[in-house]
């Protein structure tokens, strides 16, 4: 089945360091793209649509230059999180469609990042 | 906008017992999908089950099935004989038509299957 590799898994960083989250998909190719964030306890809230050729979609709150997303390839997505703090310690986790047609393909995602900024 | 409700923050049931997972959704769309996802505490995100605005029947999967009844908009998670393995979070998702597939997510419902 369809397969999205996350990396890496667990970052333990100092405040001020910028940290990059690789997504990837193994064996589909995905023109979109979706970085999630969850912090402890609480639910997967979308931070920005990653789109193949074309600039990020954020949401709404979301810093644009504090959460770079880079879609290099048909299979490649970089969330850089740029002069990391305490505050953005979270779970980030990304995921893909494996079809950008109607509503019904589930989105397969990533094993997630767990990031602790000291 | 899309909206998920899901008002259990936490559940438990016995070991090979069922149990029923509460969603509702609130959507002007008329061909929106819904799934169901298990987050254990490792963190990855599975796949459970879903059910499409015009499917005709409940969706099944092995353990799992959808209790979807369009009228009430609810998508309730029914998981039979339930396993130790089955403890983890629970998420119900919104996937509307034309949205580039973005997925609203519900609170979760933690779950707790005891012996």
């Amino acid at each position: 089945g369809a397969v999205v590799s996350q990396h890496p898994s667990r970052v333990i960083c100092k405040s001020g360091t910028s940290v990059k989250i690789e997504c990837r998909s193994l064996d589909f190719q995905a023109t979109t793209m979706f970085w999630y964030r969850q912090f402890p306890k609480q639910s997967l809230m979308l931070m920005a649509t990653s789109n193949e050729g074309s600039k990020a979609t954020y949401e709404q709150g979301v810093e644009k230059d504090k959460f770079l997303i880079n879609h290099a390839s048909l299979t490649l997505s970089t969330l850089t999180v740029t002069s990391a703090h305490p505050e953005d310690s979270s779970f980030y986790i990304c995921s893909a469609p494996t079809s950008n047609g109607g509503p019904n393909q589930p989105q397969h995602f990533g094993d997630g990042t767990r990031l602790s900024i000291l | 906008a899309q909206k998920i409700t899901q008002t259990q923050p936490g559940m438990f049931v016995q070991e090979k017992e069922a149990v029923t997972l509460d969603c509702t959704y609130d959507t002007s769309d008329p061909s929106y999908g819904l799934f169901w996802y298990k987050q254990p505490s490792s963190g990855e995100m599975i796949f459970l089950i879903y059910q499409g605005s015009y499917d005709q029947q409940n969706a099944t999967e092995g353990r799992y099935s959808l209790n979807f009844q369009k009228a009430r908009k609810s998508a309730n998670l029914v998981i039979s004989a339930s396993q130790l393995g089955d403890s983890a979070m629970y998420f119900c998702a919104m996937r509307v038509a034309g949205t580039a597939s973005k997925l609203t997510f519900g609170t979760g419902t933690r779950l707790q299957v005891t012996l």
